[in-house]
């Protein structure tokens, strides 16, 4: 079973430039999470989607966050402008249709700097 | 409000030895707990989860983690670290309240020395 597919796994932006992370979840997995993970800190959620609809995104940064799912499958996460503070690395994670007991299966993660 | 806190930033124990990491946390309804690991430049990865019923509960690599309500606590252990356990390790909660919003703890980097 493949697994969670982020991309790009590095990138370095300079700040008020824009960037977009794409996710690809399991296959099958309705449930799909963006997570930002700043260094020494757990991973703290942005945004959840149920197939391509937001559960929650009561953490998202909505005036440079955005985030949509098409179709129910991919995911991209867009950050604009940035900002210093956004440097993090940022998980993607899916799991099946949304119980609260299924555990999530994360991506690599993107890592990015904002000089 | 949900919350989950590692009191440890790292955990350092010899090789074949027992370990513990600690984590307590606190919702508003039953929750649901998970453990995950994360090794260098990789995602996470579970390791185990409580939902209900037996307070021991086991996963991956040996690892067990035990449910204790009456002091809300979710403690991470193994009976025997291996140098190849040191990583860094978080655990999460969820409430049945609705959401599922999952809250991770800061993380424990646990070390075991050869």
């Amino acid at each position: 079973e493949a697994g969670v597919a982020q991309s790009p796994r590095y990138k370095i932006i300079e700040k008020r430039q824009s960037v977009a992370f794409w996710c690809n979840p399991i296959s099958g997995h309705a449930t799909l999470y963006w997570y930002q993970q700043i260094l020494g800190q757990g991973p703290k959620l942005l945004i959840q989607f149920q197939n391509n609809g937001v559960v929650d995104d009561s953490q998202l940064p909505k005036d440079r966050f955005s985030a949509e799912r098409l179709k129910g499958v991919d995911s991209t996460l867009k950050i604009q402008p940035a900002k210093l503070e956004d440097s993090a690395v940022y998980l993607c994670a899916s799991s099946p249709v949304g119980q609260g007991y299924n555990e999530q299966f994360f991506g690599p993660g993107t890592r990015l700097t904002v000089l | 409000a949900q919350s989950v806190a590692q009191p440890e930033d790292q955990v350092n124990v010899a090789e074949g030895n027992p370990l513990t990491v600690k984590c307590t946390y606190s919702v508003s309804g039953n929750p649901y707990l998970f453990w995950y690991v994360q090794y260098p430049n990789r995602g996470l990865q579970f390791l185990l989860k409580y939902i209900t019923g037996d307070n021991l509960v086991k996963g991956s690599y040996g690892f067990e983690a035990e449910f204790n309500k009456s002091q809300t606590s979710f403690h991470l252990k193994k009976p025997s670290a291996l140098v190849s356990d040191s990583a860094l390790y978080f655990c999460a909660v969820r409430d049945d309240t609705g959401g599922f919003k999952t809250i991770f703890g800061a993380g424990t980097r646990l070390f075991v020395k050869a």
